[in-house]
């Protein structure tokens, strides 16, 4: 099945530098990759996601890219603030119908230093 | 629009006892729904997917069931609630490959085993 790792698992940056999360997956048929973002107590909520067939996708201070060939994607935030603060997840769905499941790796805990 | 509710939102229960978290979609229709636990300071685990009425996958051998009685209905259940079991436990529901694949979450319950 489906293994999705993300590195680092926390991460410290000083407000106004740039963020770099990184994630590979092991499904080469996974089409679907989403971002979402968690603050405490709360679920997860969707930032960014790219399909397999777009390289990168970029939400104003939030982009995305992906390398299918390497089967690696990446989330960067530009110009970091506080509320940026919180723990990211990046994820891979199959897109198998009878089996399509979303895989999640595990977590960065990104804090953004004053 | 799309709401997902997720209930009790924090839950505490003696070892032993059983456990039925209830999670419900409203404004869509066959929806694949999932169950996620979170434990503290981790990532996501899958633990049941489902896509459609009474169809029930398993990842994780565990001292837990799920159920889907109704097409926007997931129940997650034990009948003996371990230690172990503490965690954060979120319900999510995705649309079906041709449509949004976005997944979105519910609010989650905290769950504490004593």
């Amino acid at each position: 099945g489906e293994n999705v790792e993300q590195h680092p698992s926390t991460l410290s940056v000083q407000e106004g530098d740039s963020a770099v999360i990184k994630c590979t997956y092991s499904d080469s048929a996974s089409n679907y990759f989403p971002w979402y973002k968690q603050e405490l107590g709360k679920g997860p909520q969707l930032i960014i996601d790219i399909r397999s067939n777009v390289g990168e996708k970029k939400d104003q201070r939030i982009a995305v890219t992906l390398n299918k060939t390497a089967k690696h994607f990446s989330l960067h935030i530009t110009e970091t603030q506080p509320e940026d603060s919180a723990v990211y997840f990046c994820a891979a769905r199959t897109p198998y119908s009878s089996a399509s499941k979303i895989i999640f790796g595990s977590g960065t805990r990104l804090s953004i230093r004053p | 629009s799309q709401t997902i509710h997720q209930w009790p939102a924090t839950l505490v229960q003696p070892v032993g006892s059983p456990l039925s978290l209830e999670c419900t979609v409203e404004g869509t229709s066959n929806p694949n729904l999932y169950w996620y636990r979170q434990a503290a300071g981790r990532g996501l685990q899958l633990l049941f997917y489902s896509v459609g009425i009474g169809q029930i996958s398993s990842e994780v051998p565990q001292n837990l069931s799920a159920s889907r009685p109704q097409d926007r209905q997931f129940i997650l259940s034990s009948k003996k609630l371990l230690l172990s079991d503490s965690g954060f436990y979120l319900c999510a529901w995705t649309g079906r490959l041709t449509q949004n694949t976005e997944a979105f979450f519910g609010q989650g319950t905290r769950l504490t085993v004593v």
